[in-house]
């Protein structure tokens, strides 16, 4: 089975700390990303990779940075938190083949609160 | 656009019955995937079935299938003798031309003893 791994499940930090939270596939997927959920607003891109040293920007970037140093972990950082950053945060991976049938495999998420 | 549109924000549905959880979806595109996926109140998102738009069957996954109406852009998922365990939020997604994929707002489906 697949297992993607995220770092903490709850995570509280203080405004402008840096934040990091990591994610970490276990099935070779070349792809990866990185989600935020809130009430009312589903699920939005962060980032994604499709690739060891390549990121791209989704739907929401600002405030974020990301890091895919080896293939199989995929880093979200928060460069400065704010308590507008307080949110559900999501990891996800797939396989690049045919990537538009490829289901995203997620974490368990990480339930961030910026104090 | 693309999108993706599930019109019941809630459901409330008795043990045992089967439920069909709505989905329509608004693509160009020729080729593409639609998936549901099911999160429970601990927060995991949790892959349960997978449509392919040139699939002429319907997808099926144990108690889950998934009634594709190409025509119609539906993608309605069917669960069958609902179980307590069933009670989650469900989504509905699709992969896009620009490999993103992109979620429905949800339906959250209660279900009662």
């Amino acid at each position: 089975d697949v297992k993607v791994t995220q770092s903490s499940r709850y995570l509280v930090k203080r405004t402008g700390e840096k934040v990091f939270l990591e994610c970490v596939q276990d099935m070779d997927h070349e792809n990866m990303f990185w989600y935020r959920q809130d009430p009312g607003l589903g699920l939005r891109l962060i980032y994604f990779s499709y690739d060891v040293k390549m990121k791209e920007k989704g739907d929401i970037p600002e405030g974020y940075s990301v890091s895919r140093e080896k293939k199989e972990r995929f880093s979200l950082i928060l460069e400065s938190a704010s308590t507008n950053q307080t949110s559900m945060y999501l990891c996800a991976s797939s396989f690049p083949a045919d990537r538009r049938h490829q289901p995203q495999h997620f974490g368990d998420g990480t339930r961030l609160s910026i104090l | 656009a693309q999108k993706i549109t599930q019109t019941q924000p809630g459901m409330f549905v008795q043990e045992k019955e089967a439920v069909t959880l709505d989905c329509t979806y608004d693509t160009s595109d020729q080729s593409y995937g639609l998936f549901w996926y099911k999160q429970p109140s601990s927060g995991e998102m949790i892959f349960l079935i997978y449509q392919g738009s040139y699939d002429e069957q319907n997808a099926t996954e144990g108690r889950y299938s998934l009634n594709f109406q190409k025509a119609r852009k539906s993608a309605n998922l069917v669960i069958s003798a609902s179980q307590l365990g069933d009670s989650a939020m469900y989504f509905c997604a699709m992969i896009k031309d620009d490999d993103k994929i992109i979620f429905g707002k949800g339906t959250r489906l209660h279900i009662l003893p």
